[in-house]
């Protein structure tokens, strides 16, 4: 049973382009999460989706974020425009979706860490 | 809302010896409780969680938590660390209902032999 899958591990990009960061789910999972890690700090919420639908936005940034999560393939988090200040690591987290206690256990991808030059 | 507050940033010690990482956290409601461990490069691994029941809780490489109520707290242990514990490790925490985790900032484990 393959884990929670995250591709491109490492991502450049000049200031002014689009960054697209792919997570696919664990197998029976339809609960996603992305996650963002900023050097040096612990690891801050941005969105929880679920197939088609966005959940908690809560934690996204206004401008130039946003996520989906659809019906097939993986979940993406797609980032405009970046800045310098977008330089992070972005980790994707997955949970099954029946038992209260289950949906609250998130296994976690390998990341990916977005460079902006 | 909630807060978590890992009181070390940084934690050296010697081969074998005991080891504990404070955690603490706020929350005006019920909380689920875990600890992941993230090692250079990786991703986070669930090393343990507290959901019900014994407030002591163990994981399979011999780090052990205790949830404690009245005091907030959520401190991990290990009598006796082994070069491969070197990681950093993340307090988090989960409000009854809700589905996002809020972590601490870290606590960075370094093991000198």
């Amino acid at each position: 049973n393959a884990g929670v899958m995250q591709n491109p591990r490492h991502l450049v990009r000049r200031r002014g382009q689009e960054a697209r960061l792919r997570c696919s789910p664990m197998k029976g999972h339809s609960h996603v999460y992305w996650y963002r890690q900023l050097p040096e700090e612990g690891l801050k919420f941005m969105v929880y989706l679920q197939k088609e639908n966005i959940i908690d936005e809560s934690g996204m940034p206004k401008e130039r974020f946003s996520a989906e999560f659809p019906k097939e393939g993986p979940s993406i988090l797609r980032i405009q425009q970046v800045v310098r200040g977008d330089s992070a690591a972005y980790f994707c987290a997955s949970s099954p979706s029946t038992g209260v206690a289950a949906k609250n256990i998130q296994y976690f991808g390998a990341g990916t860490r977005l460079s902006v030059l | 809302a909630q807060s978590v507050t890992q009181l070390d940033s940084q934690v050296p010690v010697f081969e074998e010896a005991p080891v504990e990482l404070r955690c603490n956290y706020s929350s005006s409601v019920s909380v689920y409780l875990f600890w992941y461990v993230q090692y250079p490069n990786q991703g986070l691994q669930l090393l343990l969680k507290y959901l019900s029941g014994s407030t002591l809780v163990e994981s399979i490489n011999g780090f052990e938590a205790e949830f404690n109520k009245s005091q907030t707290s959520f401190h991990l242990r290990k009598p006796s660390v082994h070069i491969s514990d070197t990681a950093e490790y993340f307090c988090a925490v989960t409000p009854f209902g809700a589905q996002k985790l809020v972590f601490g900032q870290g606590t960075r484990l370094t093991i000198n032999p």
